[in-house]
């Protein structure tokens, strides 16, 4: 299995502001996921993370608003940029090897006042 | 693209089985999985199935499969205070994509 560290956890913001999430893996992983799980909702992929190549962005999902960087097989971070109260949602990062079974971090809870 | 579908809410008493079903729509789905969401938790990765399996045993924790019909469900024995949780379930595509679709999921409540 892979262990999964979501930084920061929580977080009250200001609209128009932006927030970096960093989601570390304990192991290298060839396949990182970041999701949005929206109050009382379920989870809603944003984007996959590829490594050395740009993140591929799912349908209502874009790069201005949410970029994603992955250095390494270890590390990657997804920024919410210029938020709005509609952002306000838990982002969770999950991370597999081979792609078949995923493992998540414990989210980051965005709170956009 | 793949629909998921679950109950919203499953109540039973401490002791008692629980069983939480899901349907899914695309029959390439290779993998399906059972996650578990406490409050204020990520998710815990319970179980998982291949599509080429019936049935899954884990403990407390029994996984069936009917391709045909396209349903998964979980099946918790001696269900505990502990167990109450919002379980999801998620599939698999055969596809390049590997990432996962979720289901709604179910609130789980387990009254003493």
């Amino acid at each position: 299995s892979a262990v999964i560290s979501q930084k920061p956890s929580r977080d009250i913001c200001q609209r128009g502001t932006s927030l970096t999430i960093q989601c570390q893996v304990d192991s290298q992983v060839t396949m990182m996921f970041w999701y949005r799980q929206q109050p009382g909702q379920s989870l809603t992929l944003i984007a996959t993370a590829n490594q050395g190549s740009e993140a591929t962005y799912e349908s209502g999902f874009v790069i201005d608003k949410f970029p994603i960087s992955r250095p390494n097989l270890t590390f990657s971070t997804l920024t919410v940029s210029n938020m709005s109260p509609e952002d306000s949602s838990i982002y969770l990062c999950s991370a597999g090897q081979g792609g078949n079974i995923q493992y998540f971090g414990a989210g980051t809870r965005l709170s956009v006042l | 693209g793949e629909d998921v579908e679950q109950s919203l809410f499953l109540s039973v008493r401490e002791g008692d089985s629980s069983v939480i079903n899901c349907t899914y729509t695309d029959s390439s789905s290779t993998y399906l999985y059972w996650y578990k969401q406490e409050p204020g938790a990520g998710l815990q990765l319970l179980t998982y199935i291949f599509s080429n399996m019936d049935m899954k045993q884990d403990q407390r924790l029994t996984v069936l499969l009917n391709k045909k019909d396209k349903h998964l469900s979980l099946r918790i024995a001696d269900t505990q205070t502990g167990d109450s949780a919002i379980y999801f379930c998620a599939v698999l595509m055969d596809t390049g994509r590997r990432a996962l679709t979720f289901g709604s999921g179910t609130r789980l409540q387990v009254q003493p």
